[in-house]
């Protein structure tokens, strides 16, 4: 069984701080995907990685592929209240299965 | 507005009412999933549909049956459910089994 360990599980910080946040695992990924999920809704797709090493910006937030393709990370730069939500990291593994982290709650503070 | 479409958004029933979960997708995806999330966790893989045919079963209990009419409609079928399958259930699809999925809004489920 793969598993992708997310930290931290909860996050409250203040608008205009910067964060990040972690995906670990020790089994090789094809692919990882983060998305962002808000109460009553289902997740929403924010970014897939594929090569190790691989970083990918989308306005405010990067995402990082780790070398070896087993970790990932996403850093916000100066958080807004809309960035409030469940962070979910996924890994693809070549079975067709999606593994899901344990999920990051984020709380931005006006 | 999500282009995966779950109905319905809520359900209310007893332990010994049938009823079915639709979801419904228009991107040309041959891959569907059907997912189980309780308040504040990740969502739990049940199934895998590809190319219309049942991939992955996740030793789902058989009082969830999946159904996959064609390839654009996914339907799960509830029979006798337990108050701990009260859950938010939900549907994604994505272009090919390995690729990026894409989730409706879910139906939340409540079993008395």
């Amino acid at each position: 069984t793969q598993l992708l360990e997310q930290s931290p599980q909860f996050l409250s910080i203040q608008e205009g701080e910067n964060l990040t946040v972690y995906c670990n695992s020790s089994s090789v990924f094809s692919s990882l995907q983060w998305y962002r999920q808000e109460p009553g809704e289902g997740p929403v797709l924010l970014v897939t990685v594929v090569t190790g090493g691989e970083v990918k910006k989308l306005k405010r937030l990067t995402f990082q592929f780790g070398d070896a393709r087993k970790d990932s990370s996403l850093h916000i730069t100066a958080a807004q209240p809309g960035d409030t939500g469940l962070y979910l990291c996924a890994g693809s593994s070549w079975a067709g299965k999606s593994t899901f982290g344990d999920g990051t709650t984020l709380t931005v503070k006006p | 507005d999500t282009e995966v479409t779950q109905t319905p958004k809520h359900l209310v029933m007893g332990m010994t009412n049938k009823k079915s979960l639709k979801c419904e997708q228009h991107m040309g995806h041959r891959a569907m999933y059907w997912y189980k999330q309780k308040a504040k966790k990740p969502p739990e893989l049940m199934f895998v549909y590809s190319y219309e045919k049942l991939s992955i079963n996740e030793s789902v209990p058989s009082r969830f049956s999946p159904e996959c009419p064609n390839s654009s409609l996914l339907n799960l079928h509830l029979h006798a459910l337990q108050p701990e399958d009260s859950a938010l259930y939900l549907c994604a699809s994505s272009q090919a089994l390995l690729g990026p999925q894409h989730f409706g809004d879910g139906t939340r489920l409540s079993i008395l």
